[in-house]
């Protein structure tokens, strides 16, 4: 199956920096989404973005698929935005009926005050 | 609140006992999607719904599990004699359309098998 790579694995600044997350994968898609996952578990829905570049106030997202990356960049951090980060995946060819979404690990992100 | 609903938001079962879980999609979500999510881990898809038809199941969805969407409106996800191995949050998803759409996550179910 599709692999997802999402780098890097933890991350810690300082409030007011600025953060760059990695999603790479392994295949063509036709569906990639942003989470970011809150402490009580919840998958907050940050972006839907199979390919092209989109801006939601402080946070924003590319894909390039035919490169199979996406990165999601964060300015001006905020304590409010620590947690976990998912990029997730569904790919072009399900062949074997793959229609869910397959998942990265995740970036641990924490903003210190 | 028109997200995606699930109960109970917690459940502490004891080893053998029969667990069922609930979710209620966006309301004119045609799909419905199950997933699994251990500690560390990011979810990992177990079946998927579209409108009453089962059409996708995972190899991780063992033969303990039933999923059921009766009516293509809520569904529950029932584990039979469950295993300490099952705890984990168990998380619902909806989506709109035929083919691909964005997915709508709701607040997920805790399970803890003592």
């Amino acid at each position: 199956g599709i692999q997802v790579e999402q780098s890097p694995p933890d991350l810690i600044l300082q409030e007011g920096a600025n953060s760059t997350l990695r999603c790479n994968f392994s295949d063509s898609v036709n569906n990639l989404q942003w989470f970011h996952q809150n402490p009580w578990g919840q998958l907050i829905n940050l972006f839907y973005i199979p390919s092209g570049t989109k801006q939601n106030g402080r946070l924003s997202a590319t894909t390039v698929a035919t490169e199979r990356y996406s990165l999601l960049y964060i300015s001006s951090s905020q304590t409010t935005d620590s947690g976990v980060y998912f990029c997730a995946v569904r790919p072009l060819y399900s062949g074997g009926g793959a229609d869910g979404l397959t998942f990265g690990k995740g970036t641990h992100l924490i903003i210190q005050p | 609140d028109t997200g995606v609903s699930q109960d109970p938001r917690h459940k502490i079962t004891k080893r053998g006992q029969n667990v069922t879980f609930r979710c209620d999609p966006i309301s004119e979500h045609n799909r419905l999607y199950w997933y699994r999510q251990t500690l560390g881990q990011g979810p990992e898809f177990l079946t998927y719904f579209q409108n009453e038809a089962q059409l996708e199941k995972s190899r991780l969805l063992s033969d303990r599990f039933s999923a059921e969407r009766p009516k293509g409106s809520f569904s529950t996800l029932e584990i039979q004699r469950t295993e300490q191995g099952d705890s984990a949050m168990y998380l619902c998803a909806s989506s709109l359309g035929k083919d691909v759409g964005e997915a709508f996550f709701g607040q997920g179910t805790r399970l803890t098998v003592v």
